[in-house]
């Protein structure tokens, strides 16, 4: 198993450009999450879904958008970059069996200038 | 505001020293406890856990961790760490019980980086 993928590894982006960081997993985890890393500040959860069709906000969702249309994708959209979402990006999943119990991905660089 | 904190930002120690991490969290009822390690240049990895039960947990690679219940801490211990112990930590809670939201939901701390010195 592959577990958590992501891509890509590293962007770069132009303020105001969009781009989605695409994320999946092939463990048939039910739960996955988005979070935001930036130094010295720990990861913040930006969204979460508990299954195929259903998302919810996580502590920092302005700026972003999500949809989970399968089990093994979770999209993460930005659509007007901004400074601020220069960070890096961490997909996680989780099952449902142990839901709090998480696997995450390489995560996604991202810097916007 | 609940939170999760890990007081040392930064730690050196020599290999063979004893390591001891802090973490604090703030909501007073019943919590999951986690502790995650990222190597350089790789995503978290899963260290130890605590749901329930003997307080002293033990998880990989000789860590192990103390749940003291009336401190609100749960500390990051290993008897002597190696130079491949390098990494930053983080301590992490799970929100669900604070927040509501997913049960899976995680409150972490700002992590902590550990240098070993060969």
């Amino acid at each position: 198993n592959a577990g958590v993928t992501q891509t890509p590894k590293f962007r770069i982006l132009k303020i105001g450009q969009s781009m989605t960081l695409q994320c999946t997993q092939d463990m048939n985890h039910n739960y996955m999450y988005w979070y935001r890393q930036d130094p010295g500040m720990g990861l913040k959860l930006i969204y979460y879904s508990v299954g195929a069709g259903i998302t919810d906000k996580g502590e920092v969702p302005n700026g972003y958008n999500v949809s989970r249309s399968t089990t093994e994708d979770f999209p993460l959209r930005l659509e007007l970059a901004a400074p601020s979402q220069t960070s890096v990006y961490f997909c996680a999943s989780s099952p449902l069996v142990k839901v709090e119990t998480q696997y995450f991905g390489p995560g996604t660089r991202l810097l916007v200038l | 505001a609940q939170s999760v904190s890990q007081h040392n930002h930064h730690v050196i120690l020599s290999e063979a020293a004893s390591l001891e991490l802090g973490c604090n969290y703030s909501y007073g009822g019943t919590v999951n406890l986690f502790w995650y390690v990222q190597y350089p240049g790789q995503h978290l990895q899963l260290l130890l856990k605590y749901f329930s039960g003997d307080p002293l947990v033990k998880g990989i690679k000789g860590f192990e961790a103390e749940f003291i219940k009336s401190k609100f801490s749960f500390n990051l211990r290993k008897p002597s760490v190696q130079w491949s112990d390098t990494a930053e930590y983080f301590c992490a809670v799970n929100s669900a019980r604070i927040y509501g939201g997913s049960q899976g939901n995680l409150i972490f701390g700002k992590g902590t980086k550990l240098s070993v010195k060969p």
